[in-house]
C-alpha cells in the first residue's frame, strides 16, 4: 500500500479565493474521512464517506465547505470564498471498511494559509 | 458528553528518561474504544494501539506501554527509556459504540520533545 496520499501538501491563498484539496485513500479503502486541525488542537472531524456516499457532515463543514467522492475512490475539498479563519491543516483518512477494528489511516495533511 | 483531555501541553525530557503521557476520557457509552496516535513533524498522524472498554489488560509493546483504568476514565501512555526519535505529538482518542461513523474524537495531544 502506498498509503493515503493529498495533494497539494501546502498552500497559500489570497482571502475570497476558492481552494481544492484531493485526497487518494489506500486502494479499496471503501471508508474516507475528512478532518480540520489548527496548531495546538486535535483534528476536528469535518466529514465521511462509505464508498461515494457523504453519511454525515459536521456542524463545522459550513455551507462553503464541500466534499466529494465521485466514484468511491479520491475525493475532493472544496471551500468557497476562504476566510482567515479556515486556516488550518485538512487531514485525510481512509479505512477498509465499517467496524471500529478496521484502523484508521491518516495522510500527511494538506496545509491551508489563508491571508 | 463525549470528550478527552490531554493535560499536559509539552513534556520535555531527556534521552533515556522514562514519560508518561495522561488521557482521561468522557463517555456515555457504556462500550466504547481508545486509541493512541503518533504525529511527527511530517503530519501524517500514525496509529499506536486501539483498546476497547471490556479489555482492561494493560499492554506493552517494546517501550511502549498503556495503562487502562475504567474506574479513572484513563488510558495512559508511558515510553520506557525514551529516544530523540519519540519526539512528536502525541493524541489519545475515543469512539463511543454508539457511533457509525466511527468517527475519531481526538485530544488536544501533548507534545513530547526528547533531548539528546
Amino acid at each position: 500500500d502506498t498509503g493515503v496520499s493529498q495533494d497539494p501538501r501546502h498552500k497559500i491563498t489570497k482571502r475570497g479565493q476558492n481552494v481544492t484539496f484531493r485526497c487518494d485513500p489506500i486502494s479499496e479503502h471503501n471508508r474516507l474521512y475528512w478532518y480540520r486541525q489548527t496548531l495546538g488542537q486535535g483534528p476536528e472531524f469535518l466529514t465521511y464517506f462509505q464508498n461515494e456516499a457523504q453519511l454525515e457532515k459536521s456542524r463545522l463543514l459550513s455551507d462553503r465547505f464541500s466534499a466529494e467522492r465521485p466514484k468511491g475512490s479520491f475525493s475532493t475539498l472544496e471551500i468557497q470564498r476562504t476566510e482567515q479563519g479556515d486556516s488550518a491543516m485538512y487531514l485525510c483518512a481512509s479505512s477498509p471498511g465499517q467496524g471500529v477494528m478496521n484502523t484508521i489511516y491518516f495522510g500527511e495533511g494538506s496545509w491551508l494559509t489563508v491571508v | 458528553a463525549q470528550k478527552v483531555t490531554q493535560a499536559q501541553t509539552e513534556i520535555s525530557v531527556v534521552e533515556k528518561e522514562d514519560v508518561t503521557l495522561d488521557c482521561v476520557y468522557e463517555t456515555r457509552d457504556t462500550t466504547y474504544y481508545l486509541f493512541w496516535y503518533k504525529q511527527p513533524p511530517s503530519g501524517e498522524l500514525v496509529f499506536l494501539i486501539r483498546r476497547n472498554s471490556f479489555d482492561e489488560q494493560n499492554e506493552i509493546s517494546g517501550r511502549y506501554s498503556w495503562n487502562f483504568q475504567k474506574s479513572t476514565s484513563s488510558f495512559n501512555f508511558t515510553i520506557t527509556a525514551s529516544q530523540v526519535v519519540d519526539s512528536a505529538v502525541y493524541f489519545c482518542a475515543l469512539i463511543p459504540k454508539g457511533d457509525s461513523s466511527y468517527k475519531l474524537i481526538f485530544g488536544s495531544g501533548t507534545r513530547l520533545l526528547v533531548r539528546p
